[in-house]
């Protein structure tokens, strides 16, 4: 089945420096990913649609240039946490659309900045 | 707009005995629904969809979930409820006619298999 691939699967870092997570589709080709955030007990809210070739989609509240997003390519899409304070510290997961009506996700990022 | 609905925050079931996680939705249209389940610190392992045809959905680990129109429902059951069933369980919902991509996500639902 279709596999999604997400680096790192922790990281800490300090603040005012910036993360980069990565996101695979390792068998399939994926034109749009995902970019999810979870906080502790919470659901998972949409950060942005990725398409490969062009901008992101961002959802209300997000700030694109805090989180940047790039899709360069049909299997990777990748974020990256700018500038990063303690308060972007969380849980971020990748999906990907596969090409059978379903989405497949990624084990997810745990981001501490300290 | 679309929205999804788990009503229970937690679920808890004796070992052995038949185990079920709500959802209801609203959406503007038909809609693809879909079960995931998450383990700790750990991204989310698919279930099952419903996107036409049969309402009954058979899925992974022996789950199931039954796709109710009229009430708007999306049920997860599962016959016999196994220890390592224990988890947080999400619904989603994408809604195809207002052209959205992405799904959109219940609050989710942790269940707690009693040995």
């Amino acid at each position: 089945g279709a596999v999604v691939s997400q680096h790192p699967s922790w990281v800490i870092c300090k603040s005012g420096t910036s993360v980069k997570i990565e996101c695979r589709s390792l068998d399939f080709q994926a034109t749009t990913m995902f970019w999810y955030r979870q906080f502790p007990k919470q659901s998972l809210m949409l950060m942005a649609t990725s398409n490969e070739g062009s901008k992101a989609t961002y959802e209300q509240g997000v700030e694109k240039d805090k989180f940047l997003i790039n899709h360069a390519s049909l299997t990777l899409s990748t974020l990256t946490v700018t500038s990063a304070h303690p308060e972007d510290s969380s849980f971020y997961i990748c999906s990907a659309r596969d090409d059978g009506f379903g989405y497949t996700f990624g084990s997810g990022t745990r981001l501490t900045v300290v | 707009a679309q929205s999804v609905a788990q009503p229970e925050d937690q679920v808890n079931v004796a070992e052995g005995n038949p185990l079920t996680v709500k959802c209801t939705y609203s959406v503007s249209g038909n809609p693809y629904l879909f079960w995931y389940v998450q383990y700790p610190n750990r991204g989310l392992q698919f279930l099952l969809k419903y996107i036409t045809g049969d309402n009954l959905v058979k899925g992974s680990y022996g789950f199931e979930a039954e796709f109710n129109k009229s009430q708007t429902s999306f049920h997860l059951k599962k016959p016999s409820a196994l220890v390592s069933d224990s988890a947080l369980y999400f619904c989603a919902v994408r809604d195809i006619p207002t052209g959205a991509n992405n799904l959109f996500f219940g609050t989710g639902t942790r269940l707690t298999v009693i040995p």
